[in-house]
């Protein structure tokens, strides 16, 4: 498996406060990734890292940030989380040139009450 | 804009055969994928196939490619119960970004 880590792996938080996930990866890949994973929804991207300090927005960008300062890691802040963010965030790295594939970290469970 | 669709739930007896369907709509599509996703996990990639391709076969696993129709489609022979989950399609137009269909939720049945 990908070498890949998410923290926290749950989270409970209130409407209004901020909240950073960190993805962190020992494979020294170029890519990283932020999806969100809602029920009939399937997989949508928020942001993604091409390098370091190189980042861009998915198709849900709206209310989150990101930052990449170093290669191994990938933060995602809510500045004031709504209940609309609640959902199970995923992390992904890649590095293919050849056929894009990604791999994927365990998750984080986010709640925001 | 581009979207993947695939019917949502899939239920079939152990021992037996399970196809697993998705339709894209990006003619420009590149690559296309496999995940599986277990309860509780992040996702597996399980096989992919180039656009130029008809079909890949790897073990128990088939990817059959309809570029015309745009359908792309998933067999898992002799099915097992270890094969339940959640299984996602994705296309690539040849770049770092997916398009992700919905899942389909595979049920074996004992």
């Amino acid at each position: 498996d990908a070498g890949i880590t998410q923290s926290p792996r749950h989270k409970v938080t209130e409407t209004g406060t901020p909240v950073t996930l960190r993805c962190h990866q020992t494979e020294n890949h170029r890519y990283m990734y932020w999806y969100r994973q809602d029920p009939g929804h399937g997989l949508r991207l928020i942001h993604y890292s091409y390098g370091v300090k190189d980042t861009d927005k998915g198709e849900v960008s709206d209310g989150y940030s990101v930052s990449r300062s170093k290669t191994e890691d990938f933060l995602l802040t809510l500045e004031s989380a709504t209940s609309s963010q609640t959902s199970v965030y995923f992390c992904a790295i890649s590095d293919s040139a050849i056929s894009y594939e990604q791999y994927f970290g365990p998750g984080t469970r986010l709640t925001v009450t | 804009g581009e979207d993947v669709e695939q019917s949502l739930f899939l239920s079939v007896r152990e021992g037996d055969s399970s196809v697993i369907n998705c339709t894209y709509t990006d003619s420009s599509s590149t690559y296309l994928y496999w995940y599986k996703q277990e309860p509780g996990a992040g996702l597996q990639l399980l096989t992919y196939i180039f656009s130029n391709m008809d079909m890949k076969q790897d073990q128990r696993l088939t990817v059959l490619l309809n570029k015309k129709d745009k359908h792309l489609s998933l067999r898992i022979a002799d099915t097992q119960t270890g094969d339940s989950a959640i299984y996602f399609c994705a296309e690539s137009s040849g770049t770092y970004k997916y398009i992700f269909g919905t899942g389909t939720r595979l049920k074996v049945l004992a």
